[in-house]
């Protein structure tokens, strides 16, 4: 059984488009985040919601939206994509709120190319 | 400076060897501190927290030392299946972890 699972795992489209990239988990966590891994391999936090509420959003593009019907959803939907939104977006979630210490549970990580 | 600094390797090592990688945090507010380990392509992982007074675990050692801010995970009988790259992960700011680089492993036969 899955925790923490992402569809697609591999996105390939051209610059201009909208996609979205799911994220699902079955582990009962009230908080949920989306990473950026770029070439470099640097994991950076994108956004944070817990209990479905919007608590981190670092400095990200509003082409980026992320959206959580649900506390095991957390969605995250990209506008105009760009050149350098080429990445791994991983999803994750916790138990409770960073501060709190709690482990991060990742899903697979959803492999993106802007052409 | 960067807000969590590693050496990115790549560390190449025997089996059987012992192995340390340090890390550095800016931030001396920082409140929790973990290890986890990413192998290629793959989704991070935790291999462990590391707590004030040090902590275990099997083959693998993690130490805090907050005067100096810095955490070093120490692993000893390198096995092959411990390549990876691992990621030094700090409670920077809040609610937020801020992950360095990562120091790549390989333990060859």
């Amino acid at each position: 059984d899955t925790a923490v699972s992402q569809t697609p795992k591999y996105l390939v489209t051209q610059m201009g488009n909208d996609k979205s990239i799911k994220c699902e988990q079955n582990l009962g966590h009230d908080t949920m985040y989306w990473y950026k891994q770029d070439s470099k391999k640097f994991l950076k936090i994108m956004f944070s919601y817990n209990n479905k509420e919007l608590i981190i959003n670092e400095t990200v593009p509003n082409r980026f939206s992320p959206k959580s019907p649900d506390k095991a959803h957390l969605n995250l939907h990209i506008n105009s994509l760009e050149l350098g939104d080429s990445a791994v977006y991983f999803c994750a979630s916790s138990q409770g709120l960073a501060g709190g210490g709690y482990e991060q549970f990742f899903g697979p990580g959803t492999r993106l190319t802007v052409l | 400076r960067k807000e969590v600094e590693q050496d990115p390797g790549p560390f190449n090592v025997p089996e059987g060897a012992t192995v340390a990688f340090n890390c550095t945090y800016s931030n001396s507010a920082s409140q929790s501190f973990f290890w986890y380990r990413q192998d290629c392509r793959k989704e991070p992982k935790l291999l462990m927290s590391v707590y004030s007074s040090g902590n275990e675990d099997g083959r693998f050692t993690a130490q805090l030392n907050r005067a100096s801010q810095y955490i070093s995970l120490l692993i000893r009988d390198s096995k092959l299946s411990d390549s990876a790259t691992y990621l030094c992960v700090v409670n920077n700011a809040g609610n937020m972890l801020t992950f360095g680089g990562g120091t790549r492993l390989m333990v060859k036969p």
